[in-house]
């Protein structure tokens, strides 16, 4: 049972370029999400997805994209990359969509847009 | 909206001493789940400890407990007999019992152990 697998752990893109984290659970949890983390600002949320083919907005979206085909995936992609994009980010899953399910949390890509 | 706050950015204990952490949080709902989350150097997020809101019991997990004051809108964390592997990152989260059940984080609070 692997949990929540994330990749890659680092990542160094230009100005401009695009790409793809993944994100992938084997615990079938419906609930899907992607945070970002940086110094002082705690984690805030990016995208989220209740279950295959539902996505929707968090707090700082703009310059992301999701999309959830399965169960199991929910890749973010970065569109255009630009240095306010540099982070830490988290993929994080959770059983059900009732509040008393923790998150399981990946172990984090350290993304640096220069 | 919910919100979250960490007062204290940093905190330290010594090796063996007892340290607690505070969160506070605001929310119009009566039912909810509140989390502690560590995070170490490993960058990895790990659940501390939970409790549920209509739940009066504090919620302990050997070393760890919580003092859950609902009226006050309070939930600190207690660590008792610190060990130099407490230290890390800690975030306390909010999530609803239904709606939107979208977790809201915390800043965080930086424990710092002296040996």
């Amino acid at each position: 049972n692997a949990g929540v697998t994330q990749t890659p752990k680092f990542q160094v893109l230009k100005t401009g370029q695009s790409m793809t984290l993944q994100c992938a659970q084997d615990m079938n949890h419906e609930y899907m999400s992607w945070y970002r983390q940086d110094p002082g600002m705690g984690l805030r949320l990016i995208h989220y997805s209740v279950g295959a083919g539902i996505t929707d907005q968090g707090e700082v979206p703009n310059g992301y994209n999701v999309s959830r085909s399965t169960t199991e995936d929910f890749p973010l992609r970065l569109l255009s990359a630009a240095p306010s994009q540099t982070s830490v980010y988290f993929c994080a899953s959770s059983w059900d969509r009732e509040g008393n399910s923790p998150l399981h949390f990946g172990n984090g890509t350290r993304l640096t847009v220069t | 909206a919910q919100t979250v706050t960490q007062s204290q950015p940093e905190m330290s204990v010594q090796e063996a001493e007892t340290v607690t952490l505070s969160c506070t949080y605001d929310t119009s709902e009566s039912d909810y789940y509140l989390f502690w989350y560590k995070q170490p150097p490993s960058r990895q997020m790990i659940l501390v400890i939970r409790q549920e809101a209509y739940k009066q019991q504090n919620a302990t997990e050997n070393r760890f407990s919580v003092n859950f004051q609902k009226a006050a809108k309070s939930f600190s964390l207690k660590i008792s007999d610190s060990q130099l592997g407490d230290a890390a990152m800690y975030f306390c989260a909010y999530r609803p019992s239904g709606g939107s059940y979208i977790p809201t984080f915390g800043r965080g609070t930086s424990l710092i152990v002296h040996p």
